[in-house]
């Protein structure tokens, strides 16, 4: 059965930096690949998907890359703020969730 | 757009009680949503996958007799949970998708559910 991998439990980055979430996934190819963001108690929102052919796809200080050979997607939030703080979640197309990356950025 | 309203947010019940939570899909029909269970600090787990006008599909090793589904309209679907016990405890969530290309899923708000 497939599998779906974020490698980092919790990353901890200062303001300002980029911040590198992975995500892996195995037994699997996937049509497209989501990411969401999700605060303590909420529903998680949508942004960013990015499909097979695509390599990457940009969304103002947003950029996710996609590389089917490796089965690996690449997220990253350029000059990263403290609101930017929250668990990064990666999904299949299936609507399968990885486990979540809590990415927290320090003033 | 693209707005998913889940009620009820938060519900206390009795052990051997159901429970119903509903979502719907409010400027947009859904013709599929899917449920969701997450428990604290853990991810999304998914239940099983509603389909307006048919049974649900549910993943394996939830029970469909514990957590009945019903998708009656495109706007609407609701969970059951019969019969529900402490360890049924936990937050559900709902998602459905909109039908525009490179659109992900609109997520509810979440029910955080306690069984005394």
């Amino acid at each position: 059965s497939q599998k779906i991998e974020q490698n980092s439990e919790a990353l901890n980055i200062q303001e300002g930096k980029t911040a590198t979430l992975t995500c892996n996934y195995t037994n699997y190819s996937p049509a497209y690949l989501q990411w969401y963001r999700q605060d303590p108690g909420r529903g998680p929102v949508f942004l960013l998907l990015i499909r097979e052919n695509e390599k990457e796809k940009r969304k103002e200080r947003l950029k996710v890359t996609f590389d089917t050979t490796l089965k690996q997607s690449l997220f990253h939030i350029t000059a990263s703020q403290p609101a930017d703080s929250a668990t990064y979640l990666c999904a299949l197309d299936d609507m399968r969730f990885g486990a979540g990356t809590r990415l927290t950025v320090k003033p | 757009g693209a707005v998913v309203s889940q009620h009820p947010s938060r519900v206390i019940c009795k052990s051997g009680t159901s429970v119903k939570i509903e979502c719907r899909s409010l400027d947009f029909q859904a013709t599929t949503m899917f449920w969701y269970r997450q428990f604290p600090k853990q991810s999304l787990m998914l239940m099983a996958t509603s389909n307006e006008g048919s049974k649900a599909t549910y993943e394996q090793g939830v029970e469909k007799d514990k957590f009945l589904i019903n998708h009656a309209s495109l706007t609407l679907s609701t969970l059951t949970v019969t019969s529900a016990h402490p360890e049924d405890s936990s937050f559900y969530i709902c998602s459905a998708r909109v039908d525009r290309r490179d659109y992900g899923y609109t997520f509810g708000s979440g029910t955080r559910l306690t069984v005394v």
